[in-house]
């Protein structure tokens, strides 16, 4: 069965420092794989996506991914965090069903 | 603008009772789809519609019941067997085909069952 873990239940780094969030996942064939951000008390929002092809996918608000068929990793990166950084990610691979099975979760803070 | 309403954003019931949780979507997308979220446990998802008046069980659909009667609209009804049904629930909508995954969300619904 198709599977997501995020290893960071919580991340703190500073403001202008550089993020890394691990997303680890197990799927047979080529995964479609996606990075969503919440907010407190709203609902999900997708920072970008990778289906095939450039290994590095750019998103939004500068965030980036990169997708490493050999790790069977799908890390979401930034290089210098800004504190409207701070919330909930999740990262997500679309399942045998072809619905999207989502990670537990990372939730960032940021520290001034 | 395009997007996703869910109504109300807080909801308190009593242990025993059924309700409704409202979603509406003006993206004109096809699929829509409900999940529940619970802390460090992700997104789960109940049931989803790929067209009107066809929905399909998703991993916890126990204790729910939806209904699709139109394209704009995927209530969710939380009944009185759903053992814990305190939880953030979210809906969510996409395209059909292979924008399938992209989903966009709506704010989400509090509900609270004592």
């Amino acid at each position: 069965a198709q599977s997501v873990t995020q290893p960071d239940i919580h991340i703190t780094v500073s403001e202008g420092a550089s993020l890394e969030l691990r997303c680890n996942y197990s799927y047979g064939a080529t995964p479609y794989l996606f990075w969503y951000v919440q907010s407190p008390g709203q609902g999900l929002q997708l920072l970008l996506k990778y289906f095939s092809g450039d290994t590095l996918v750019q998103g939004i608000k500068g965030f980036e991914a990169e997708f490493k068929r050999s790790q069977s990793s799908f890390n979401l990166r930034k290089p210098s965090v800004h504190w409207s950084d701070a919330a909930e990610y999740f990262c997500a691979v679309r399942n045998a069903g072809n619905m999207l099975t989502f990670g537990g979760g990372t939730r960032l803070m940021v520290k001034p | 603008d395009g997007g996703i309403t869910q109504s109300p954003k807080y909801l308190f019931r009593k242990e025993g009772q059924n309700v409704t949780l409202s979603c509406e979507q003006n993206l004109n997308h096809d699929a829509m789809y409900w999940y529940r979220q619970d802390p460090g446990q992700g997104l789960r998802l109940i049931y989803y519609s790929q067209i009107v008046n066809d929905f399909q069980k998703g991993d916890i659909a126990e204790g729910y019941s939806v209904s699709r009667e139109k394209k704009e609209s995927f209530p969710l009804t939380v009944t009185s067997a759903q053992k814990n049904p305190t939880a953030f629930y979210l809906c969510a909508s996409s395209a059909v085909d292979t924008r399938l995954y992209e989903q966009y969300f709506g704010p989400g619904t509090r509900l609270t069952v004592t």
